[in-house]
């Protein structure tokens, strides 16, 4: 089976902090993705990436960078904490089928 | 670009009665698509795709899907559902030329099933 984690399932910052959230897959998928996820509006791309060190603006970008330095681990950094992004983030990786992480439930305050 | 609609924002289901959840997307040629289930703080699960072929599709947990390219349709159903089948379904669609794949989701039907 296909194994997605996520680094934290709950977190809480401050407003302007730096945030990492991190995912790792054991598949050898080439393509991992970020999503936020909010009521009423699905699942939103924030960045995706294909290959080590490459990396794809999705849909909502703003406010986010992602790093890539090994196949298996995909991180999304806020910069700096906004309220706005009081979200549940998850992680996904593909080959031809996205699975996904648990999630992260992030409260920013 | 592709879009999806899941009309119903919400479902309420007697448990042993049947479940049809709706979803429509607009693309121009066949796409890929999927359904996910999400339980209360949990990730995605797959209940099953379509990427060609047989146009019924059979999935985990009793439920199947059938893709109509006359109607742009991909409607999830479940003969009879059990109470641990209340959760949060989301239809996604994929572009068959996109080498990445990337999906588009619906913002999901909320299903509660009562006794």
């Amino acid at each position: 089976d296909v194994k997605v984690t996520q680094s934290s399932r709950y977190l809480v910052k401050r407003t302007g902090e730096k945030v990492f959230l991190e995912c790792v897959q054991d598949m050898d998928h080439e393509n991992m993705f970020w999503y936020r996820q909010d009521p009423g509006l699905g699942l939103r791309l924030i960045y995706f990436s294909y290959d080590v060190k490459m990396k794809e603006k999705g849909d909502i970008p703003e406010g986010y960078s992602v790093s890539r330095e090994k196949k298996e681990r995909f991180s999304l950094i806020l910069e700096s904490a906004s309220t706005n992004q009081t979200s549940m983030y998850l992680c996904a990786s593909s080959k031809e089928t996205q699975y996904f992480g648990p999630g992260t439930r992030l409260l920013v305050l | 670009a592709q879009s999806v609609t899941q009309p119903d924002i919400h479902i309420t289901v007697s448990e042993g009665a049947s479940l049809e959840l709706r979803c429509n997307y607009s693309y121009g040629a066949t796409p890929y698509l999927f359904w996910y289930v999400q339980s209360p703080g949990q990730g995605l699960q797959l209940l099953l795709k379509y990427f060609s072929g047989d146009t019924l599709v059979q999935g985990i947990k009793g439920f199947e899907a059938e893709f109509k390219r006359s109607q742009s349709s991909f409607n999830l159903r479940k003969p009879s559902v059990h109470w641990s089948d209340a959760a949060e379904y989301f239809c996604a669609v994929g572009e068959t030329t996109d080498s990445w794949g990337k999906l588009q989701f619906g913002a999901g039907t909320q299903v509660v099933v009562t006794p």
